[in-house]
């Protein structure tokens, strides 16, 4: 079953824009995590916001967490031609160290 | 620094024929261990998880199998492959629910 769902779908921007997604998931958690793949690659992990947190950054990259709404949202901020990629957010089921993953967004960024 | 081998990166073998994949973890003791399928442009379905040798955990009834026959091992298995098994195979590590996951680079199965 999913867990998280990732808004929108796909999103095209052009350099140096800000790259905004979403990700609403159903059931309470532990932490909430946003993984990066590139097309045929393995997947990366880029950031964990514990339920306990609301906003956490890496670098570019900026995410915010709403246990009331069960929403997080991923900022990129001035993107680049090389953040295209896929991006997933994913759950954790309880206390079963299962991560559940979302749909993903797919990020394209134009030069 | 740890470290996640799968291979191999792509394979295609043919309807009925047997399926072993492989990964190994390096670097690091009784890791929880994963093994996740995902379908073209979709998200990760998780299909089998291990918190220790020889402790499977089955999400998906399906036609394949997992087995975890040393620490830092996991092998995804079927005696015989369907059409609908192909996909990109996937195997990640965590130390536990509360980090996040490591994946291998995956592998391209086809089925003819």
């Amino acid at each position: 079953s999913q867990q998280g769902e990732e808004d929108p779908q796909a999103l095209s921007i052009q350099e140096g824009e800000n790259a905004t997604m979403n990700c609403s998931y159903k059931t309470s958690i532990n932490n909430l995590q946003w993984y990066r793949q590139n097309s045929g690659r393995g997947l990366v992990h880029l950031i964990l916001i514990r339920s306990n947190e609301r906003e956490k950054h890496s670098g570019r990259l900026r995410v915010t967490l709403d246990t009331s709404k069960k929403s997080s949202s991923l900022l990129i901020t001035a993107s680049r031609a090389a953040d295209t990629a896929s991006y997933f957010c994913a759950t954790d089921a309880g206390n079963t160290g299962k991560l559940i993953f979302g749909q993903g967004t797919t990020l394209q960024v134009k030069p | 620094s740890q470290t996640i081998h799968q291979w191999p990166a792509t394979l295609v073998q043919p309807v009925g024929s047997p399926l072993s994949l492989e990964c190994t973890v390096e670097g690091t003791s009784n890791p929880n261990l994963y093994w996740y399928r995902q379908a073209a442009g979709r998200g990760l379905q998780l299909l089998f998880y291990s918190v220790g040798i020889g402790q499977i955990s089955s999400e998906v009834p399906q036609n394949l199998s997992a087995s975890r026959p040393q620490d830092r091992q996991f092998i995804l298995s079927s005696k015989k492959l369907l059409l609908s098994d192909s996909s990109f195979y996937l195997c990640a590590w965590s130390e536990t629910q509360f980090y996040g996951y490591t994946f291998g680079s995956g592998t391209r199965l086809t089925v003819v």
